[in-house]
């Protein structure tokens, strides 16, 4: 059973600093990984797509990476602010969207 | 484009009431699927429907129906709703099941059974 895990399940850092988040899978048969910000009592936006062929996307400060083989993704977020504070979601596509439990960032001034 | 719409966005409901939740998209996406949401558990699948008048079971199924009836409307019920159902539901849709085409979600119905 594919089971998806995002580690840390909370992180906390000043405003300017590059973080990464983590999330990996136990099963590496996935047709694609999809990352979701979820701002507080609000509905998930995709933020990137990264298809099983591929080893990574980027958009704007954000770039996140694939590596099937050993289960993993990153969601690498440069320069981070305090509008990127909110739950971040990784999900892998196995013809059924699975989740992982998230990581909520807090970025401070 | 209005994307996903969901209603109602809030609702309170007695142990055995029954109620139905409206999900809606605007962007002529074939698939279509309700999730739940709780706390430490992430989200996971009710049921999903590849086209109009499809349904299937998703992880969590038990306790919930479905209908897809119009291609741009999928419909959720408790038929007699339990402690157990209070949660944020989420709807989502999109193009294919494939796996270039990404899920887009609606504003969630955060619904709590007393």
């Amino acid at each position: 059973k594919q089971e998806v895990t995002q580690i840390p399940a909370a992180l906390s850092v000043p405003e300017g600093e590059n973080l990464v988040l983590n999330c990996s899978f136990t099963d590496s048969a996935i047709y694609n990984l999809q990352w979701f910000r979820q701002d507080p009592g609000k509905g998930l936006t995709s933020l990137l797509l990264i298809q099983s062929s591929q080893r990574e996307q980027t958009s704007g400060r954000l770039n996140a990476s694939l590596d099937k083989s050993s289960g993993r993704s990153t969601l690498y977020i440069a320069a981070s602010q305090p509008g990127d504070s909110a739950t971040y979601l990784c999900a892998v596509n196995t013809d059924k969207l699975i989740f992982g439990t998230g990581t909520r960032l807090q970025v401070f001034p | 484009n209005a994307g996903v719409t969901q209603t109602p966005k809030f609702r309170v409901l007695k142990t055995g009431q029954s109620m139905t939740l409206l999900c809606a998209q605007d962007m002529n996406h074939e698939y279509m699927y309700w999730y739940r949401q709780d706390p430490g558990m992430g989200l996971r699948l009710i049921h999903y429907s590849v086209g109009e008048g499809t349904t299937a079971k998703g992880e969590v199924p038990d306790g919930y129906n479905v209908s897809r009836l119009k291609k741009q409307n999928f419909l959720l019920g408790l038929e007699s709703a339990a402690p157990s159902q209070t949660s944020v539901y989420f709807c989502a849709s999109s193009y294919s099941g494939t796996a270039i085409y990404e899920q887009y979600f609606g504003p969630g119905t955060r619904l709590t059974v007393t």
